[in-house]
């Protein structure tokens, strides 16, 4: 299994600019997690979904950002407009179930100018 | 205060030695995660625990729901063990350390 797919792997954008980040989880796998890591707060829940829906957004730090979970293969974490603030790394992963130990994606380093 | 607290913030060791690292949470939780996160920023699951104790060759993690504790021992270290250690308590969500560097020297 080729794990957890992240594109792009980095992305630089300048402020305002819609960025649109992409996930593909473990064939199988029921939950999806989005995370940000910065060096100021670490890692960060963002949302997650279990079969598609999701679950828990109170992670999301405001309107700009937005995910959908269209199939089962596929989620989108979106940035619009994005600012300097936004620049992080995010990762997703995914489990068996939302209990279930989760892998993670190599991440999508974003810079924003 | 942070509801997970992991200490110590950074631990340098010779190869060989036995590594703890400690994780205490305020929180109800119904489990814990211990993450390694290698120096190019990969994140890999290492234990993920409700109760007693885990075992993957030479990781240990223990918990201990009643003093909201658990800690992560790696025996025999040897510098490829070298990375940032992340525990994150799951409750709702996922609450996380700020994470342990360790750097183990040959």
């Amino acid at each position: 299994d080729a794990g957890v797919i992240q594109s792009p792997r980095h992305e630089v954008t300048e402020m305002g600019q819609e960025v649109t980040l992409r996930c593909k989880p473990i064939s199988g796998h029921n939950s999806l997690f989005w995370y940000r890591q910065t060096m100021m707060r670490g890692l960060e829940l963002l949302i997650y979904f279990n079969n598609n829906v999701p679950i828990d957004d109170s992670g999301m730090p405001e309107d700009r950002f937005s995910a959908k979970m269209p199939n089962a293969s596929f989620s989108t974490l979106k940035i619009q407009p994005s600012e300097p603030r936004d620049s992080a790394v995010y990762f997703c992963a995914s489990s068996l179930g939302a209990r279930e130990t989760q892998y993670f994606g190599p991440g999508t380093r974003l810079l924003v100018l | 205060k942070n509801e997970v607290e992991q200490s110590p913030q950074n631990l340098t060791a010779q190869e060989g030695e036995f590594i703890t690292i400690n994780c205490s949470y305020s929180v109800g939780i119904s489990a814990l995660h211990w993450l390694q996160q290698h120096p190019g920023g990969g994140i890999v699951s290492l234990f993920m625990l409700s109760s007693g104790k885990k075992k993957h060759g030479r990781l240990i993690a223990t918990i201990n729901i009643q003093e909201k504790h658990s800690s992560l021992h790696i025996t025999a270290s040897h510098p490829r063990d070298s990375a940032v250690y992340i525990c994150a308590a799951e409750v709702n969500d996922m609450r996380f350390g700020a994470g342990t560097r360790l750097t183990v020297k040959p």
